[in-house]
């Protein structure tokens, strides 16, 4: 089963839409982190956000905020007012403490394509 | 500071040689992790050092690939008798583990992009 999923494969919007990516995790830990993560067309990962299971907290920065729902296994990233530079791929990933070893790998969902249309 | 580095960042070679590729971590950072990605996927993770010590191995890393990192500094990751399904790109990532169970952010290097022939 996959523990990170990004159900949505790609999604295109015009500049200065409201766009949400959708992020649903599983794990049997109680403390975990998940993060995002975006890939511009140069390639290198750019880190976005850490978010530790016990902080529920929303958080925003910028045009960019996340929600984080325990409840339904959630870390949803919107950007306001997208803009060009915003087209990448963009990744969700889980952080455990599973095996004995603290919160080493980071276990990534499949990516999400955005494209932002002048 | 500079960022994670990785050497080469293309590296072309033929059915069967043997490829090094090589990561420096930000200077600071403790952990340093390998991950492979190919085209349309999200990065799967390889294996992770925490100082010169090799913590975990994915298992679908076969014994064709091997890594070191033998002074807590820098790390090679060699790929022997190379296969075309090896052809990937591999990123490198460095963070700084507290040893108190939070670990930082990983920070990736641009990658080194694998063709095999």
């Amino acid at each position: 089963a996959q523990k990170v999923t990004q159900a949505q494969t790609e999604i295109s919007v015009v500049e200065k839409e409201d766009v949400t990516l959708d992020c649903v995790y599983e794990t049997r830990d109680t403390t975990y982190y998940l993060f995002w993560y975006k890939q511009p067309p140069s390639g290198e990962l750019v880190f976005l956000i850490r978010r530790n299971s016990f902080d529920e907290q929303n958080e925003i920065s910028g045009r960019y905020s996340w929600n984080f729902q325990k409840s339904t296994s959630s870390f949803n990233f919107t950007i306001t007012a997208s803009q060009v530079v915003d087209s990448a791929v963009y990744f969700c990933a889980l952080s455990e403490s599973t095996g004995g070893t603290s919160y080493g790998k980071l276990t990534f969902g499949q990516g999400t394509i955005l494209t932002v249309h002048p | 500071d500079t960022g994670v580095s990785q050497n080469p960042r293309h590296k072309i070679t033929k059915r069967g040689q043997n490829v090094t590729f090589r990561c420096d971590p930000i200077s600071e950072h403790n952990r340093l992790y390998w991950y492979r990605q190919t085209l349309g996927q999200g990065p799967e993770f390889l294996t992770y050092f925490q100082n010169e010590a090799q913590l975990e191995k994915s298992r679908l890393l076969s014994d064709r690939f091997s890594a070191e990192r033998p002074k807590g500094s820098f790390s090679t990751l060699e790929i022997q008798r190379t296969e075309q399904g090896d052809s990937a790109m591999y990123l490198c990532a460095s963070s700084s583990y507290t040893g108190q169970g939070y670990n930082y952010e990983q920070y990736f290097g641009p990658g080194t992009r694998l063709t095999v022939t």
